[in-house]
């Protein structure tokens, strides 16, 4: 079946600019995770989202970042007044329950911030 | 805090051979999962051991797990050209979060 989708695959965008990424995860996944990757580093997770439960947003660097996920399934994450240090890749993982199962990536969105 | 924490951060073989790299980690664990990220975009999950585990095999792959060192290895056996990627270790610990390392970058060469 489909894989998770991530669009846009890149984003140039101008530092202030506010920017959204889209996330689709599996059919069927109950949880939806974001994470941030800069060059050459680990993952560095972002938020959770598990069915109808409040997301843990406790790896939001700053409130410029937020994300939402409508009817359980896609997800949107929102950077407003983009920085040069938000440049990254912007990876969405989803699993089909909360207790450590193996994660499947999307391809990520390379966000570039001038 | 990172929790994982791969090592060598870079190995370069030759084809044929085998490459072995290691994770560390700090505090308990229910299980710990492999990843192999091609070209910095999407992760794939390799393989998934548990904490009552010790050895998990597949295909190319042997993974294991001693809890008593807090540490994980991960051995590709006659490697090839396309194996070559960065390959991350990923703890879970009770809850919904995977904690990353930053990885081994593996090069084979031809």
């Amino acid at each position: 079946g489909a894989g998770v989708s991530q669009s846009p695959s890149n984003k140039v965008t101008e530092k202030g600019k506010d920017v959204e990424l889209r996330c689709d995860p599996i059919s069927g996944h109950t949880a939806l995770y974001w994470y941030r990757q800069s060059l050459g580093q680990g993952l560095e997770f972002l938020i959770y989202f598990q069915g109808n439960s409040a997301p843990d947003k406790s790896g939001l660097p700053s409130d410029r970042f937020s994300a939402e996920r409508t009817g359980g399934s896609v997800s949107t994450l929102t950077i407003q007044r983009t920085q040069q240090e938000d440049s990254a890749v912007y990876l969405c993982a989803s699993s089909l329950s909360r207790s450590n199962h193996e994660q499947y990536f999307g391809p990520g969105t390379r966000l570039t911030v001038t | 805090s990172q929790q994982g924490e791969e090592d060598p951060q870079a190995l370069s073989i030759q084809e044929g051979e085998n490459a072995t790299m290691n994770c560390s980690y700090k505090t308990s664990i229910n299980n710990l999962q492999w990843y192999r990220q091609n070209s910095g975009r999407g992760l794939v999950h390799l393989i998934l051991i548990r904490s009552n585990e010790r050895e998990k095999h597949s295909g190319r792959l042997r993974v294991t797990l001693d809890t008593s060192k807090k540490s994980s290895s991960l051995l590709i056996t006659a490697s090839r050209a396309a194996d070559t990627a960065s390959y991350f270790c990923a703890t879970g610990a009770g809850s919904y979060q995977l904690t990353f390392g930053k990885g081994t970058k593996l090069s084979v060469i031809p």
